[in-house]
């Protein structure tokens, strides 16, 4: 069984469409992330949620929301798609928002 | 920005031991270091953490100088499987509101 998992796996569409990811986990964990890895592969956190409470909420535009239905799914949802936000977004969780995190195969969006 | 700091990429023969190091000179007392890593195309993927005393599981095994200054992370055996992006992270074990900064990290190329 997937740990992480994450939905579509690609992505592909046009400037000003909304789009949403889902994530799930069934680790049972109580802690789940976002995350954004650009072209330069650099890696950087986007929003966590605890127990479906938004903990970390970096600076991103507010055209991305995440939504955390239950513990167990925190999908994310972004508006009027531009061509900078054509990444791989990965999905992580964890136990009480620990440094031991377990990461989703991302998923790859390309904005056209 | 990361707390750490490692060479940009490294070559081990498949079958020796693989030895990433890691210097993290400002890491706090609370702080746990923590290596990911990352294969071509895929999620990062934890690996093993430690405080102060030396770690191994399946996967690795994690030396930190007495200081703490520094720490190596270990591959016994390596195979071409291990071919990735290999990052060195500090931060709080449990701190929810304690983000993980991924810096460039070491890619490392097992030679057959």
């Amino acid at each position: 069984d997937t740990a992480v998992s994450q939905t579509p796996k690609y992505l592909v569409t046009q400037m000003g469409n909304d789009k949403s990811i889902k994530c799930e986990q069934n680790l049972g964990h109580d802690t789940m992330y976002w995350y954004k890895q650009d072209s330069k592969k650099f890696l950087k956190i986007m929003f966590s949620y605890n127990n479906k409470e938004l903990i970390i909420n970096e600076t991103v535009p507010n055209r991305f929301s995440p939504k955390s239905p239950d513990k167990a799914h925190l999908n994310l949802h972004i508006n009027s798609l531009e061509l900078g936000d054509s990444a791989v977004y990965f999905c992580a969780s964890s136990p009480g928002g620990g440094g031991e995190q377990y990461f989703g195969p991302g998923t790859r969006l390309t904005v056209t | 920005d990361a707390k750490t700091t490692q060479p940009p990429s490294m070559d081990c023969a498949e079958g020796r031991a693989a030895n990433l190091p890691c210097n993290h000179s400002t890491i706090s007392g609370n702080e746990y270091v923590y290596w990911y890593r990352q294969i071509h195309s895929q999620g990062p993927q934890y690996i093993i953490h430690g405080l102060k005393n030396n770690e191994t599981n399946e996967m690795a095994s994690l030396i930190i100088t007495e200081d703490r200054k520094s720490s190596t992370l270990i591959l016994p055996h390596a195979t071409l499987r291990d071919t990735a992006v290999y990052y060195c992270i500090v931060r709080v074990a449990l701190n929810r509101d304690d983000k993980i900064i991924f810096g460039k990290g070491t890619r490392l190329h097992i030679l057959p």
